[in-house]
This record gives C-alpha cells, sequence and structure tokens, in this order.
C-alpha cells in the first residue's frame, strides 16, 4: 500500500512571496489533514477535509492560507503572502473509518527568508 | 479541548538502559491516546495507541506505553533501548468519538541513545 505522499520536501522561499504544497492521500482514505510544526513543537493541525468538504478550519490564518482538495482526492495548501512565521515543516496525513489511525506523509519543509 | 504535557524535552539514555518518556493529557472527554516516532527527515509514524479495553500497550519493537486514567497519563516505556530508537518522540490525544478527529500533540521529546 503506497503511503501519503507529498510535495516538494523542501522550499525556500523570501517573504511575502506565495508557495504551494502538494498532497496525495493513501487511496480510498476520505479524511485528509494538514499539519503545521514549528521547529521544536508538535504538529498543530490547520485543517481537517472530510472528502471534499472543510470539517475544521478554526485554526487556519485565512488571510494568508488557503487549501482545498478537488475530486476529495489531492489536496493543496497555499501561502501568499509568506512571512517568515511561516517557515516550519508542512504535513499531510490520512485516515480512513472510525479507526483514530493517521498516516503521515514524509513533509514539505518551508524556509522563509 | 484537550492538552498534552510532555515533561522532557530531551532524554540522553545509553544503550541497553531502560527509558522512560513522560506524557500527561488533559481533556473533558473520553480520550484515545497516541504515541508517533519521527525519525530524522520522516514523517511521523504511529508508535502505539490506546483506544479501549487494556490500559497497557505495546508496540511491535518492544516499546509499550500504560493509560492511568486516575493519573491522566500515559507513559511510553522500554526496558532496553537501542541505537535505532534514537528519535522525536510526540504524544498526542484525540477527544472525539467519530474516529476522525484532529490529533493535540505534545511538543515532543527528543531521545538519544548514547553507544
Amino acid at each position: 500500500e503506497a503511503g501519503v505522499a507529498q510535495s516538494p520536501r523542501y522550499k525556500i522561499i523570501e517573504k511575502r512571496q506565495s508557495v504551494a504544497f502538494w498532497c496525495n492521500p493513501i487511496s480510498g482514505h476520505a479524511t485528509l489533514y494538514w499539519y503545521q510544526q514549528i521547529l521544536g513543537q508538535g504538529p498543530k493541525l490547520l485543517i481537517q477535509f472530510q472528502n471534499n468538504g472543510v470539517v475544521d478550519d478554526s485554526q487556519l490564518p485565512k488571510d494568508r492560507f488557503s487549501a482545498e482538495r478537488l475530486k476529495g482526492v489531492d489536496s493543496t495548501l497555499k501561502i501568499q503572502p509568506a512571512k517568515l512565521e511561516d517557515s516550519a515543516v508542512y504535513l499531510c496525513a490520512s485516515s480512513f473509518g472510525t479507526n483514530y489511525e493517521q498516516y503521515f506523509g514524509p513533509g514539505t519543509r518551508l524556509t522563509v527568508t | 479541548a484537550q492538552s498534552v504535557t510532555q515533561l522532557d524535552s530531551q532524554v540522553p539514555v545509553f544503550e541497553e538502559a531502560p527509558v522512560e518518556l513522560r506524557c500527561n493529557y488533559s481533556s473533558s472527554v473520553s480520550v484515545y491516546l497516541f504515541w508517533y516516532v519521527q525519525y530524522p527527515n520522516q514523517g511521523l509514524q504511529l508508535l502505539l495507541k490506546y483506544l479501549s479495553g487494556s490500559t497497557l500497550v505495546e508496540s511491535i519493537n518492544g516499546f509499550e506505553a500504560e493509560f492511568n486514567k486516575s493519573q491522566t497519563s500515559f507513559h511510553l516505556r522500554k526496558p532496553s533501548v537501542h541505537i535505532s530508537d534514537t528519535a522525536e518522540y510526540f504524544c498526542a490525544v484525540s477527544g472525539g468519538s467519530s474516529g476522525n478527529t484532529p490529533l493535540v500533540f505534545g511538543k515532543g521529546t527528543r531521545l538519544s541513545v548514547i553507544a
């Protein structure tokens, strides 16, 4: 079974530029999550999708962050414009059904200079 | 709302020695508890989980954790660590009933195994 795929793995941009991250969850997983992991901290939820609908985006900074999950499969997370404090690893995870287990991708490490 | 406290940010230990990584949680509802491991430059991998039933849960690589409701703890233990156990360990809690509730993570504990 293929795992959660993310790209790119690394990205360096200057502040005020825009950036997009892509995630392909495990086939058949209806729920998709984006987490932000700042250095020295645990992951923090940004947004949760159930199929192509948003379940929870209460911690997403909507003035600069946006996310979509077209057709209930792949997802894209965008930051525009980026700030220095957005430097972090962005983790995508997916889950199936009610077994409480989330499967994580390798993450995208973003550095904003 | 749920929260997780990992009491130690770094734990150095000699190879073949026992280790305990501490985790305390707070929640106003029934909880489900998890330990994830993160090796350098990799994503998070589930190590073990407590959903219900026996309060002692085990992983395939020798780790175990015990759910203690009265002390609101879910400490992770291994009787004899190996160099390959060097990684960051995250305790997480989920308080929902649907099985698809987002996880709330602690800040992590960096385990360094010394030869």
